[in-house]
């Protein structure tokens, strides 16, 4: 078991609907973070907050909202998706932005 | 800009055969921190080591063991009398850029099957 929680574990929507994917860690880590994972690729680096504040962003599309509500949880608000956004999205924390991150399992997220 | 890359895209092994995975990274940066991740199937990325940019020191965790050279920016991953248990995709990783701090670039990684 992953000591970060991201929920739900799978995800089908259509291309108008509007979903949001949860992350929620108690390690008391400050950095959270996005990644979009394609099939047989590197995760790749969508956000980064740090105390609670986004401190980089990947040039994600809008129709990617992040939102970090307290040091705990992390939300990625999706609307308008497009069937390349399909993907599965990992969740990470770490103690600061240079200590390990600690990686969910993952949302698999499947647009129609 | 940061680059890690994984030569090897596929290794495939018998148990207790030794393997090498080899990485080689690249950035202007003095000050950078170096990661393996272990993917198994079943998706999560598992974290394995984390070695910075001052300690060249070797490391050895059980069958694990890394070689981190500076001279030849590799930082080189070798697991012994590999198991059936380690296929999975292992990824390199580098973490740089003062500003930049917190973005793992990663490599293609490298999937390694074990055979029993």
């Amino acid at each position: 078991d992953t000591e970060v929680t991201q929920t739900p574990k799978h995800l089908v929507m259509g291309m108008t609907n509007k979903k949001s994917l949860k992350c929620e860690q108690h390690m008391g880590h400050r950095a959270m973070y996005w990644y979009k994972q394609k099939a047989k690729k590197p995760p790749e680096l969508m956000f980064v907050y740090s105390y609670e504040k986004l401190s980089i962003n990947e040039s994600v599309p809008s129709r990617f909202s992040p939102e970090c509500p307290n040091s705990s949880l992390l939300n990625l608000h999706l609307h308008a998706l497009q069937p390349e956004d399909s993907a599965l999205y990992l969740c990470a924390s770490s103690h600061s932005l240079v200590q390990p991150q600690h990686f969910g399992d993952g949302t698999r997220l499947s647009i129609l | 800009a940061q680059k890690v890359t994984q030569a090897q895209t596929e290794i495939s092994v018998v148990e207790k055969e030794d393997v090498t995975l080899d990485c080689v990274y690249e950035t202007r940066d003095t000050t950078y921190y170096l990661f393996w991740y272990k993917q198994p199937p079943s998706g999560e990325l598992v974290f394995l080591i984390r070695r910075n940019s001052f300690d060249e020191q070797n490391e050895i965790s059980g069958r694990y063991s890394w070689n981190f050279q500076k001279s030849t920016s590799s930082f080189n991953f070798t697991i012994t009398a590999s198991q059936v248990v380690d296929s999975a995709v292992y990824f390199c990783a580098l973490n740089a850029g003062g500003t930049s701090y917190g973005k793992l670039t990663f490599g293609q990684g490298t999937i390694l099957t074990v055979h029993p």
